[in-house]
């Protein structure tokens, strides 16, 4: 079975704190993708990455950022965590460009800032 | 913006019913793919169908069926003979620029 691997199912940090969520899939896709999802918002892309060291930013990149120094591992870094970052994040990868083929999806990180 | 719309916040189904999810989607392109997405409580987004604009005839998997409506921008998710399993929160989706759009989605409540 193919898969994406999210490294924390459940996360508490500080405000303030610098924050690593780790992505890793085993299906050597090229795309990889963040989104944070809260209630009534849906999800919202934060980056994607097409390519190793590449990267983009999506609708909602302020106050992360991103590293892909792997073509396996994608991950995201909140550089000073803040409340307002309190979300499920999950991570995606698809073999196609836009997500033509569909994604597959870790199965998310839920992170309390407080 | 590109954007997809799902009018319905909350749906209710009973068991072995059919249930109907509606989506809408905004796009100036001919040619794209558009997706139904399942969270279920365990939070693992799976893919539930997929529709390419190209064609003509409606996606089909098993009790899942969507009713594509090219000129109206309209892509419905019914699901038949609903079961107990099918509660989860459903979400549509479509290609914009390098990623997919999500809408803001349906959560499903399946009665016995």
């Amino acid at each position: 079975d193919v898969k994406v691997t999210q490294s924390s199912r459940y996360l508490v940090k500080r405000t303030g704190e610098k924050v690593f969520l780790e992505c890793v899939q085993d299906m050597d896709h090229e795309n990889m993708f963040w989104y944070r999802q809260d209630p009534g918002l849906g999800l919202r892309l934060i980056y994607f990455s097409y390519d190793v060291k590449m990267k983009e930013k999506g609708d909602i990149p302020e106050g992360y950022s991103v590293s892909r120094e792997k073509k396996e591992r994608f991950s995201l870094i909140l550089e000073s965590a803040s409340t307002n970052q309190t979300s499920m994040y999950l991570c995606a990868s698809s073999p196609q460009v836009r997500g033509l083929g569909g994604y597959t999806f870790g199965s998310g990180t839920r992170l309390t800032v407080v | 913006a590109q954007t997809v719309t799902q009018s319905q916040p909350e749906m209710s189904v009973q068991e072995a019913e059919t249930v109907t999810l509606s989506c809408t989607y905004d796009t100036s392109e001919s040619d794209y793919y558009l997706f139904w997405y399942k969270q279920p409580p365990s939070r693992q987004m799976i893919l539930v169908i997929r529709q390419e604009a190209y064609k003509q005839q409606n996606a089909t998997e098993n009790r899942f069926s969507v009713n594509f409506q090219k000129a109206a921008k309209s892509f419905s998710l019914k699901i038949s003979d609903s079961q107990l399993g099918d509660a989860a929160m459903y979400f549509c989706a479509y290609p914009s620029g390098y990623a997919l759009n999500f809408g803001k989605g349906t959560s499903l409540l399946v009665t016995p």
